[in-house]
């Protein structure tokens, strides 16, 4: 079946911009996470939906970042303001009942120049 | 709090031979301990975890960890390496009564040679 998938696959902007990064995860899925992964490090927390509501926003690195997702499935990831630390590639995962099985989509590279 | 330490930036071996890359960790109660790996331009994809019962934990692709409490360890395996095992690992842990949130690790690049 279809796996997580995010759009665009890659993004290029300038300092001070907003973005939108979206993620659709495998349906069915009612866990979502959003991390950000910089270059020679691991994946780093974000932001984590169950349903609809974020169970835990801790990883959000500032008010600049906001995630939502209205329906349940697809969550966007908004970035307002764009500075050049944001740069890096921001990946989605979902999983099902099994949380400690998720499955990330292939990653949104995010440049701000 | 919880972290995990990768040692080691790069791993080398020769196909054929053994692998192992190396993960400790730290939690405050119970680890639940995971490995993933990331290939060039692709998403992470989970290879296998450790929530309880045996310490050997067997997974994709013949890959297998060893969770070891006393030396708060969770190494990864392979018997025998293959070309196409080249890759990112990311080992990763969360606390058995904390979030669903991992924590994740530098990541090991593993390069296997002809």
């Amino acid at each position: 079946g279809a796996g997580v998938s995010q759009t665009p696959s890659n993004k290029v902007t300038e300092k001070g911009k907003y973005v939108e990064l979206r993620c659709d995860p495998i349906s069915g899925h009612t866990a979502l996470y959003w991390y950000r992964q910089s270059l020679g490090q691991g994946p780093e927390f974000l932001i984590y939906f169950q349903g609809t509501g974020a169970a835990d926003d801790s990883g959000l690195p500032n008010d600049r970042f906001f995630a939502v997702r209205p329906e349940g499935s697809v969550s966007t990831l908004k970035i307002q303001r764009t500075e050049r630390g944001d740069s890096a590639v921001y990946l989605c995962a979902s999983s099902s009942r099994d949380r400690d099985t998720q499955y990330f989509g292939p990653g949104t590279r995010l440049t701000v120049l | 709090a919880q972290s995990v330490a990768q040692p080691e930036d790069q791993v080398n071996v020769a196909e054929g031979n053994p692998l192992t890359v190396k993960c400790t960790y730290s939690v405050s109660g119970n680890p639940y301990l995971f490995w993933y790996v990331q290939y060039p331009n692709r998403g992470l994809q989970f290879l296998l975890k450790y929530i309880t019962g045996d310490n050997l934990v067997k997974g994709s692709y013949g890959f297998e960890a060893e969770f070891n409490k006393s030396q708060t360890s969770f190494h990864l395996k392979k018997p025998s390496a293959l070309v196409s095992d080249s890759a990112l690992y990311f080992c990763a842990v969360r606390d058995s009564g904390g979030s669903y949130i991992p924590t994740f690790g530098r990541g090991t690049s593993l390069i296997v040679h002809p």
